[in-house]
């Protein structure tokens, strides 16, 4: 069993439609929870981060945390073409430890 | 924002060569930094960890002799594919850590490397 599990897609949404992305974990003791938005033949970018369980929002980006149930998410509102991308969610236990990705997930938005 | 460059963006090399990638963090200074391989469509696999001044920790798998880490400076973390072969062709990504976590807890990612193996 991996220790970050994510549907890799891919996942076709019209544009303006509300995107769900979610990851599952393993280890109890991962503290730190992101979000990367990747494009093609580009470095991740980060775009949300959360420290232990909660919700935090940021523009058309809600992440959250569910640390009881070990599940992760992240909603886009108001979906755009340009959000077309991989989203990797990735999680530490803290300090200068690794992060641990998950394998990401291709969205395509079309117009 | 904490930036991290990295060159180059793409290198082609003819089978048996070495190849040397470096990432720089351009305004901070960086004690740990990552170095990932990205197979098309796959997610990033790390491959090892670089402290500055120490000896790199390889994740499992990867061969230490053929991967060679160097992180001589706080800003500085070079990766060099030794011998490469057409297998060797991926994209590599580093990151780089700050010492004070910054908003986005400090990690931060360089654009990455193609490399092509021919």
């Amino acid at each position: 069993q991996k220790e970050v599990e994510q549907d890799p897609g891919p996942l076709s949404v019209p544009e303006g439609a509300i995107v769900s992305l979610n990851c599952t974990y393993s280890n109890s003791a991962f503290q730190y929870f992101m979000w990367y938005r990747q494009y093609s033949r580009k470095g991740p970018e980060l775009l949300m981060y959360t420290y232990s369980s909660g919700n935090k929002e940021d523009g058309r980006f809600t992440a959250q945390v569910d640390k009881s149930s070990k599940y992760i998410s992240l909603f886009i509102r108001d979906s755009q073409p340009s959000d077309s991308a991989t989203y990797l969610c990735a999680m530490t236990l803290g300090g200068y430890n690794k992060l641990i990705f998950g394998a990401g997930t291709r969205l395509a938005v079309h117009p | 924002g904490a930036v991290v460059s990295q060159h180059p963006s793409w290198v082609i090399c003819k089978s048996g060569t070495s190849v040397k990638i470096e990432c720089r963090s351009l305004d901070f200074q960086a004690t740990t930094m990552f170095w990932y391989r990205q197979f098309p469509k796959q997610s990033l696999m790390l491959m090892a960890t670089s402290n500055e001044g120490s000896k790199a920790t390889y994740e499992q798998g990867v061969e230490k002799d053929k991967f060679l880490i160097n992180h001589a400076s706080l800003t500085l973390s070079t990766l060099t594919v030794t011998s490469a072969h057409p297998e060797d062709s991926s994209f590599y990504i580093c990151s780089a850590h700050d010492r004070v976590p910054l908003g986005n807890y400090g990690y931060t990612f360089g654009s990455g490397t193609r490399l092509t193996v021919v």
